[in-house]
């Protein structure tokens, strides 16, 4: 109930392609989203978040699509760029009760 | 400039030994974390706490032990106990618990020798 499942583990995208990592959770009371972008020995940074009262967010080549009924979640990333190689950590939380929850993280690879 | 400082950023340690990892804020954030990073596991909870002098177990607290004697700092100390220390251990805050966006401090690698 408290998983949040994150694929794919591995992703490797031509520059200027998308990259799309998706998430899935099970317990309903989650209504916390975020997405959180970790270079190598550095800690996770906050990169979007989103709460399940709107179905899509975008922040500049950034976009969070959010489907409640599927219990599901993706972040894409608009014409990637090398510099945009990185772990990539998908979290929930239900609101004011628990700490994030994370996925297992992928990592992005942007050739050029 | 606000924060989380972790200190050290590399510390090594002999079997047996217990060894203390600090973690240190100035957002004047209610709810602090402590959080395991191993390849291909993602982030696991191991305490947090929401207020002074009160902490909760997270999801592998064995083998660890925390206090929070102030507000600003929410040491981590990896004990004997801990089988298999050898991790990136990361700490994080939030105004409170699970509102609101997580900042995280730069991680501590800890290496067992």
């Amino acid at each position: 109930q408290q998983q949040v499942k994150q694929s794919p583990q591995s992703l490797i995208v031509q520059k200027g392609g998308i990259s799309i990592i998706n998430c899935a959770y099970e317990n309903t009371a989650f209504d916390y989203f975020p997405w959180y972008q970790q270079f190598p020995g550095k800690g996770p940074a906050l990169l979007i978040a989103i709460r399940p009262d709107v179905s899509e967010k975008k922040e500049g080549r950034f976009t969070i699509s959010f489907n409640k009924s599927a219990k599901q979640f993706s972040l894409h990333i608009m014409d990637s760029q090398p510099g945009d190689s990185a772990t990539y950590f998908c979290a929930a939380a239900p609101s004011g009760n628990t700490p994030l929850v994370f996925g297992k993280g992928t990592r992005l690879s942007v050739i050029a | 400039d606000g924060g989380i400082t972790q200190s050290p950023k590399y510390l090594f340690r002999k079997e047996g030994q217990n060894v203390t990892l600090s973690c240190e804020q100035n957002l004047n954030h209610d709810a602090m974390y402590w959080y395991r990073q191993d390849p291909g596991q993602g982030l696991r909870l191991i305490y947090y706490s929401q207020i002074v002098n009160d902490f909760q177990k997270g999801d592998i607290a064995e083998g660890y032990s925390v206090s929070r004697e102030k507000k600003e700092s929410f040491p981590l100390t990896v004990t004997s106990a801990q089988k298999n220390p050898t991790a990136f251990y990361l700490c994080a805050s939030s105004i409170r618990r699970g509102e609101g966006e997580a900042f995280f401090g730069q991680g501590t690698r800890l290496t067992v020798v």
